[in-house]
């Protein structure tokens, strides 16, 4: 069984930019999350999906980010414009179920912004 | 103050050592608990989720106190392989599922 996946692995990009990060979660898997963790910080929640649904998108810092998950497979996470503040490392994760149900995570998506 | 707190850490301890890992949190109404794991510059995994009866898995044994809001990880006979982050995590049903990790707790064993 192929695990989350994420892409790219690492992207820089200058202030004011536009940039689009991907998850594919496991296959079967209803239950899509986004964290980020800032240098120094800890693991962040960004928003929660159950197949196409956004469940929690109380993490979410402000409307620079927009996820999607059209068709409830794969997920996207477009930031516009970035800011330097949102250098970090952005992790997916994905579930079977939710609650007390493991989260599976990707390797994460490298974020630098200059 | 943060949601969920662990200890700061770095602990640094010998082969074979027994070490123990600290976790509060600040909601009550928080359902699920979790203690996963980090190594350097790669993804959170499951380690064990953490049951209000206790629950333990080979060398690992983890504990709940809903009422002092208090999780704990105890490591017995502590192995080279085990010097990572130990991160404490606490799951609240908000409609959805809102997740909160603790900063995490730095091991290192030395041989």
């Amino acid at each position: 069984e192929a695990g989350v996946t994420q892409f790219p692995s690492h992207s820089v990009i200058e202030k004011g930019q536009t940039v689009t990060l991907r998850c594919d979660p496991i296959s079967g898997h209803d239950n899509l999350y986004w964290y980020r963790r800032v240098m120094g910080k800890e693991i962040k929640f960004l928003l929660h999906f159950v197949k196409e649904s956004k469940q929690d998108e109380s993490g979410m810092p402000n409307n620079r980010f927009l996820a999607e998950r059209t068709g409830g497979t794969y997920s996207t996470l477009k930031v516009q414009p970035a800011e330097l503040e949102d250098s970090g490392v952005y992790f997916c994760a994905s579930s079977r179920q939710a609650g007390i149900y493991e989260q599976y995570f990707g390797p994460g998506t490298r974020l630098t912004v200059t | 103050r943060k949601e969920v707190e662990q200890d700061p850490g770095p602990f640094n301890v010998p082969e074979g050592a027994t070490v123990a890992f600290n976790c509060t949190y600040s909601n009550s109404a928080s359902q699920s608990f979790f203690w996963y794991r980090q190594d350097c510059r790669k993804e959170p995994k499951l380690l064990m989720s953490v049951y209000s009866s206790g629950n333990e898995d080979g060398r690992f044994t983890a504990q709940l106190n809903r009422a002092s809001q208090y999780i704990s990880l105890l490591i017995r006979d502590s192995k080279l392989s085990d010097s990572a982050t130990y991160l404490c995590v606490v799951s609240q049903n908000t409609g959805g599922f809102k997740t909160i990790f603790g900063a995490g707790t730095r091991l290192f064993v030395k041989a």
